[in-house]
């Protein structure tokens, strides 16, 4: 089954200790991207990664890290984690050969909240 | 920067027609897609126009304008299960060439079908 998973689905953890959110996509794709909704902001883009070891910051990327090492996975790094980056967070992926589309497959989302 | 707008919440009777409009503000345009997410799921492909006029998938219908920066979504034949948020995206560039691959979205509009 073609899917986006991320790992964990849920989180608490406290201000300042560091955290990794991975996700991994089983579909070949090439265009990875981490968001973060908000209520009444949508989703706003943190990182995108168009291939492996290729990434760039999306709209909000203060205090976070990605990596792209292998083209199924990128996580997502919190290395000093603040209540302010209490969210929920969705992982995507694509395919880059789109002509005609661009379909993003979303992960089932990790719910963070930084006490 | 990109920007988009859709109106926050919208309310229909079942069996109606109703629109989402959406319109965007970017330093280049490539597409405009929707997506829809119900409570606490992840955000599902609906649409996508690459190019002017309408797109036709089943009970929903997506329009672009690209002159006038404006879209919408159609739903016909409003069922319950449509109750949902539904968001407007836009990428500014093609993924070839340079350019930033940024994907942004609007802020969603709420649906509510009502009996």
């Amino acid at each position: 089954e073609a899917q986006v998973t991320q790992n964990p689905r849920y989180l608490i953890t406290v201000t300042g200790k560091k955290l990794t959110v991975t996700c991994s996509q089983n579909m070949n794709h090439e265009y990875m991207s981490w968001y973060r909704q908000d209520p009444g902001l949508g989703l706003r883009q943190i990182y995108y990664s168009m291939n492996v070891e290729v990434t760039d910051k999306g709209d909000v990327p203060e205090g976070y890290k990605v990596s792209r090492k292998e083209k199924r996975n990128f996580p997502l790094i919190l290395e000093s984690p603040s209540p302010n980056q209490t969210s929920l967070y969705f992982c995507a992926s694509s395919t880059l050969a789109g002509a005609g589309t661009d379909t993003q497959y979303f992960g089932p989302g990790t719910r963070l909240t930084v006490l | 920067g990109q920007s988009l707008e859709q109106p926050s919440e919208v309310t229909a009777v079942e069996g109606a027609i109703v629109q989402i409009n959406c319109t965007y503000q970017t330093s280049g345009f490539y597409g405009l897609s929707w997506y829809q997410q119900h409570d606490g799921g992840a955000p599902t492909f609906l649409s996508y126009n690459g190019l002017d006029g309408l797109e036709e998938t089943g009970r929903f219908s997506s329009f672009l304008s690209r002159s006038d920066s404006y879209g919408y979504l159609l739903l016909q034949e409003l069922q319950m299960k449509d109750s949902a948020s539904y968001f407007c995206a836009v990428r500014d560039h093609p993924y070839s060439g340079a350019g930033s691959y940024q994907l942004t979205f609007g802020k969603g509009t709420k649906l509510s079908v009502i009996p």
